[in-house]
């Protein structure tokens, strides 16, 4: 099983809402990512979590907000965004032999 | 600085025919790269992946080449069909720290498959 869900699968919200985006794997994966995709581009790093512990912060605006809970779960809390934040909202987990799997993503739609 | 490039952004096929969609890299110190498919709508696929120690890899249909002489990185894929269709990445694994790592993606290649 190399699956990673992701909630909600559509989200619209005003730039005033605050949101959380859920991921979650139970493939005992120590390393958790999230990543923000744009209209035919590639994903782009966002944070790494490694051992329930940030370790990558790729000079995310404070308006993102991520949370490690436990090793299976990873949310990013939203606030106050831009509408130029919409865009596709990947998470990943990685194994130790390497492979990052990816979860079907979040699009996200700030109005 | 690294960056992972790829030649063609689209790359159209016709039914049954062989595919290979190609991906440079600069950074000569990689040692594990990745090839992901991207269907719309959809996050990455996990496809094949090599480390720097190997110069072929082969799985369902599909083989990775890498050629470390002029870094260079392809994918394979036999007998395209059209399920093939989407978006392929290369991407370039950097081991961080213990088990985190980042992955640097290309620019991405769209095969289309014609019937």
């Amino acid at each position: 099983d190399t699956e990673v869900t992701q909630t909600p699968k559509h989200l619209v919200m005003g730039m005033t809402n605050k949101k959380s985006l859920k991921c979650e794997q139970h493939m005992g994966h120590r390393a958790m990512y999230w990543y923000k995709q744009k209209a035919k581009k590639p994903p782009e790093l966002m944070f790494v979590y490694s051992y329930e512990k940030l370790s990558i912060n790729e000079s995310v605006p404070s308006r993102f907000s991520p949370e490690c809970p436990n090793s299976s779960l990873l949310n990013l809390h939203l606030h106050a965004l831009q509408p130029e934040d919409s865009a596709l909202y990947l998470c990943a987990s990685r194994a130790l032999t390497g492979e990052q799997y990816f979860g079907p993503g979040t699009r996200l739609t700030v109005t | 600085g690294e960056s992972v490039g790829l030649h063609l952004p689209t790359l159209s096929v016709q039914e049954g025919d062989n595919s290979i969609i190609n991906c440079a890299y600069s950074n000569s110190a990689s040692d594990y790269f990745i090839w992901y498919k991207q269907e719309s709508g959809k996050g990455p696929q996990f496809i094949i992946d090599i480390r720097s120690n190997m110069d072929k890899r082969q799985g369902q249909r599909v083989t990775v080449l890498l050629n470390k002489t002029v870094k260079h990185l392809s994918l394979q894929i036999a007998a395209t069909q059209p399920g093939d269709s989407a978006v392929y990445f290369c991407a370039e694994n950097k081991v961080w720290t213990g088990t985190a790592s980042k992955l640097t993606f290309g620019t991405g290649t769209r095969l289309q498959v014609t019937l």
